[in-house]
Formats: structure tokens, C-alpha cells, sequence
């Protein structure tokens, strides 16, 4: 019963290539967001959607693109990878509207992306 | 703009009694959030405060001073599984939306 799930937890990619990496919730949430950690450890926010729509873009690459397909569903595409986009990848979702009494965001698993 | 800021790394004993502490700077605040990650694994959920005060959650405790942006996360009697990064995070709300702006962290050690 994974609340939110991410596929897939590797992916290793030459660069150049094109990619995608999906996630899920099951909990019901109106917002989803992509994270990106570094080697450094930062969880910096890339992108957020709240009932299918964007509304926080932060100064991501247009290489980058989110695709919500429906309220449970937010997957990263990412076109021409480059080295620094080496990075995990987290997906989160939570709830806007007062209904979970935690408010918290919830994590998927991460996607561990090389590119070499 | 957002600013948060945690001290990179701590160490302490087994059993002792640790304080992390959480400074912020932010626009549309709507709660303090605490995190805890194991290398390799996602953030998890520990603690939250939106009103100020104390927070006690088991062996976990957090405490909010809006007045002066300033958060911290006790745990008491330290096990060895409590090495890991605490996470702080600020929950935003604003016309366009919900956020969680992340600090960078906070490692902890901790020894036998």
C-alpha cells in the first residue's frame, strides 16, 4: 500500500537522451511536486501542481517538463540530458485544503539518475 | 525570498539528549515542518508546529517561535538509528499555492 511511489529507482543514461520518470499517490492529495537533491544533499523544489495545473515553475531548465496526466499522477520528462542533471529525484504530494490533520508532504522512494 | 538555515552536522552520545535548531526567513508561513532522512532513502515525516509552542512526540519534540522564525527539533534518548539528516522545512501558502521550502539540513552523528 505505497502512498506514493516513483518509477524507476535507478536510471543510468548517456547524455543526450531523452527520459521520463513517473510517480503516483494513492492518498488522495490535490498537490504533487518534484524534487531534485544534489550531491550536496539540498532538496531544492522544481516544480509543483495543484489540480492538474502548474503553479510554482522555479528557474528549471525547459528541459524539464511536467506531465500530470490526473490528480494521482505527475511525471518528469527530461529531454537532452546533461551531466549536472546526475542528481535523486523526489516526488511528493500533500493536501492544500485542511482534511489530513498532519498537512505533511509525503515522499516517494527517490529516482537515483546517472548521466555518463 | 526564502531563506532557511540549520547547522550542517552534529554529534552526539547514545542516550544524551540532542537540540537542532532551525532559523527561517520566509513569505505566506503556514507551518514548520521536520524531517528525517537515512542515506539512500526519501525524507520522512517527523513533527510539524503551526502555532507556537511545543510539540512532544514521543522521544520527539519540536517547538515554533513564529515572532522569531526560529524552530528546533529535540530528541531524547539517542539511539544509534537516529543517525541521519534532520530536515526543516517551511510550508508556504499564497494565491498561487502550496510549497515546502527545505534548508539544507542537518547530519547527525551518533556514537556509542
Amino acid at each position: 500500500d505505497t502512498a506514493v511511489s516513483q518509477t524507476p529507482k535507478y536510471l543510468v543514461t548517456q547524455m543526450g537522451n531523452d527520459k521520463s520518470i513517473k510517480c503516483e499517490q494513492n492518498l488522495g492529495h490535490d498537490t504533487m511536486y518534484w524534487y531534485k537533491q544534489d550531491s550536496k544533499k539540498f532538496l531544492k523544489i522544481m516544480f509543483s501542481y495543484n489540480n492538474k495545473e502548474l503553479i510554482i515553475n522555479e528557474t528549471v531548465p525547459n528541459r524539464f517538463s511536467p506531465k500530470s496526466p490526473d490528480k494521482a499522477h505527475l511525471n518528469l520528462h527530461i529531454n537532452s540530458l546533461e551531466l549536472g542533471d546526475s542528481a535523486v529525484y523526489f516526488c511528493a504530494s500533500s493536501q492544500v485544503v485542511n482534511r489530513d490533520p498532519q498537512w505533511a508532504a509525503f515522499f516517494g522512494q527517490g529516482t537515483r539518475l546517472t548521466v555518463v | 525570498g526564502q531563506n532557511i538555515d540549520q547547522p550542517t552536522e552534529m554529534t552526539a552520545t547514545e542516550g544524551a539528549i540532542v537540540q537542532i535548531n532551525c532559523t527561517y526567513q520566509t513569505s505566506g508561513f503556514n507551518g514548520l515542518f521536520w524531517y528525517q532522512q537515512h542515506a539512500g532513502e526519501a525524507p520522512t515525516f517527523l513533527s510539524y508546529n503551526v502555532l507556537d509552542g511545543l510539540e512532544e512526540k514521543g522521544r520527539f519534540s519540536s517547538f515554533l517561535s513564529r515572532s522569531k522564525g526560529y524552530s528546533y527539533l529535540l530528541l531524547k534518548e539517542l539511539q544509534m538509528k537516529d543517525s541521519a539528516s534532520y530536515l526543516c522545512a517551511v510550508r508556504t501558502l499564497d494565491n498561487y499555492g502550496q510549497n515546502f521550502v527545505f534548508g539544507p539540513g542537518t547530519r547527525l552523528s551518533v556514537l556509542p
